[in-house]
């Protein structure tokens, strides 16, 4: 099972800035928190990672909160082309693999 | 190398039939795993390789299911008298693991297959 919580919907104004929340409250100590997104009909697209400092790349940010218990995915800008579905995962490397849940279905509207 | 590779991108098929799909992952990648997807879902593991050893098999792969990745390079995904219920997507993805390093997954487009 997914160990993530993420709100099944959220809406944004084309321009605004996007903020996805995530809870992982069960995270442990050596598990990264991953965000990919699915634009419709396509295959998952890696977004950002971060372990517990922020991170920021071309696309997005991510702020971790001090106990690693939840995280934020923020898009600064968005576009239309940012309606997607977004997931959040706990994943630590290794043997394992990303376990996908439900995710957070965006709208980004004019 | 422009990326995770799927073929064919949709498949319908009559009830009963077998089917295969295949993956070609990007070129140095080591680990290769398998999802499903149906509709309104999130991706569901199936199984993934690392090389050609097959190191995890979800409950969800009936023995009507298999994957192979000969030589570690490309990988097959056959089903097997097929059922309406398999109708979905199968996704592809791949990655390069090693003693500390851990690269993200990268997914193909899928196949999307319709058993009728």
């Amino acid at each position: 099972d997914a160990k993530t919580t993420q709100p099944p919907s959220m809406d944004c104004a084309e321009g605004r800035a996007a903020n996805l929340p995530c809870n992982h409250s069960t995270i442990s100590g050596n598990e990264y928190v991953y965000w990919y997104r699915q634009i419709h009909s396509q295959g998952p697209q890696y977004i950002i990672h971060g372990l517990k400092n922020n991170e920021t790349n071309e696309m997005a940010s991510l702020i971790i909160t001090e106990d690693r218990k939840s995280s934020t995915l923020i898009l600064p800008h968005a576009t239309l082309r940012d309606t997607a579905v977004y997931y959040c995962i706990v994943f630590s490397g290794g043997y394992n693999k990303l376990i996908f849940g439900a995710g957070t279905r965006l709208a980004v509207h004019p | 190398d422009t990326g995770v590779s799927q073929d064919p991108r949709h498949k319908i098929t009559k009830r009963g039939q077998n089917v295969t799909f295949r993956c070609d992952p990007i070129s140095e990648h080591n680990r290769l795993y398998w999802y499903r997807q149906t509709l309104g879902q999130g991706p569901e593991f199936l199984t993934y390789f690392q090389n050609e050893a097959q190191l995890e098999k979800s409950r969800l792969l009936s023995d009507r299911f298999s994957a192979e990745r000969p030589k570690g390079s490309f990988s097959t995904l056959e089903i097997q008298r097929t059922e309406q219920g398999d109708s979905a997507m199968y996704l592809c993805a791949s990655s390069f693991r090693s003693t500390g390093m851990n690269t993200e997954a990268f997914f193909g487009q899928g196949t999307r297959l319709t058993v009728v």
